[in-house]
């Protein structure tokens, strides 16, 4: 069973309009991320919260908003969608002060802006 | 920049053939080094690690090594079988700053004929 869901798995918007992409994580990890896979680039790293707070961002943009209601939850607001913004967004997680570095990743949430 | 870079985007073989995949990198600061891989329709997921104390790392029948002087790390895989079709990522980290702030290579598709 998948333990860290995103919802929904494909999603199409116009340009202009918003949408929330959904994570939850079931694995009891307190440090939760956002990644965005653009076609024809690499994972590229957004967002990292710990405890539900933000400890890092790496999003130029303020249309994109990370919103933390519980401790395994981290959602991803995008407003005024662009269609640059079409990608795959994976929510991932790890266990902070584990310094391993590994972290799980969701099965992502593939975003289409028309 | 911090960067990583793999050369290879595509890679085909017949199985049981050798797998070689070549990656370089450019950091100020002391990395630990990863390997991902991500199959269809699911996130990636940490493969191997590889931390500049040890320099290699083995999983799953896959290693890694790293060579300091020339800023490269490469996996490898005596004998490849069709499950092993997937794309590879070489990522890069610091552990002390922020364990899940990762940079990705830009992937090598490995397709294996079978």
């Amino acid at each position: 069973d998948p333990k860290i869901i995103q919802k929904p798995k494909y999603l199409v918007a116009v340009t202009g309009s918003e949408k929330i992409l959904i994570c939850e994580q079931y694995l009891g990890h307190n440090a939760m991320y956002w990644y965005r896979q653009s076609a024809k680039k690499p994972l590229e790293f957004m967002f990292s919260y710990s405890y539900q707070k933000l400890m890092d961002n790496q999003t130029a943009s303020s249309r994109f908003q990370p919103q933390s209601s519980k401790k395994n939850h981290l959602d991803l607001q995008i407003t005024a969608l662009k269609p640059d913004d079409s990608a795959t967004y994976f929510c991932a997680s790890s266990q902070e002060g584990g310094n391993t570095g590994q972290l799980y990743f969701g099965e992502g949430s593939k975003l289409t802006v028309l | 920049g911090d960067s990583v870079t793999q050369m290879q985007g595509q890679v085909t073989l017949s199985e049981d053939d050798f797998l070689f995949i070549n990656c370089t990198y450019s950091t100020t600061w002391y990395p630990t080094l990863f390997w991902y891989v991500q199959y269809p329709g699911e996130g990636p997921q940490l493969l191997l690690k590889v931390t500049t104390a040890n320099n290699k790392g083995i999983s799953r029948g896959f290693e890694a090594t790293y060579d300091k002087g020339t800023t490269s790390f490469h996996l490898q895989k005596a004998s490849v079988q069709e499950s092993d079709s997937a794309v590879y990522y070489c990522v890069l980290g610091d552990l002390n700053y922020n364990q899940g702030k990762l940079i990705f290579g830009q992937g090598t598709k490995l397709s294996i004929k079978p």
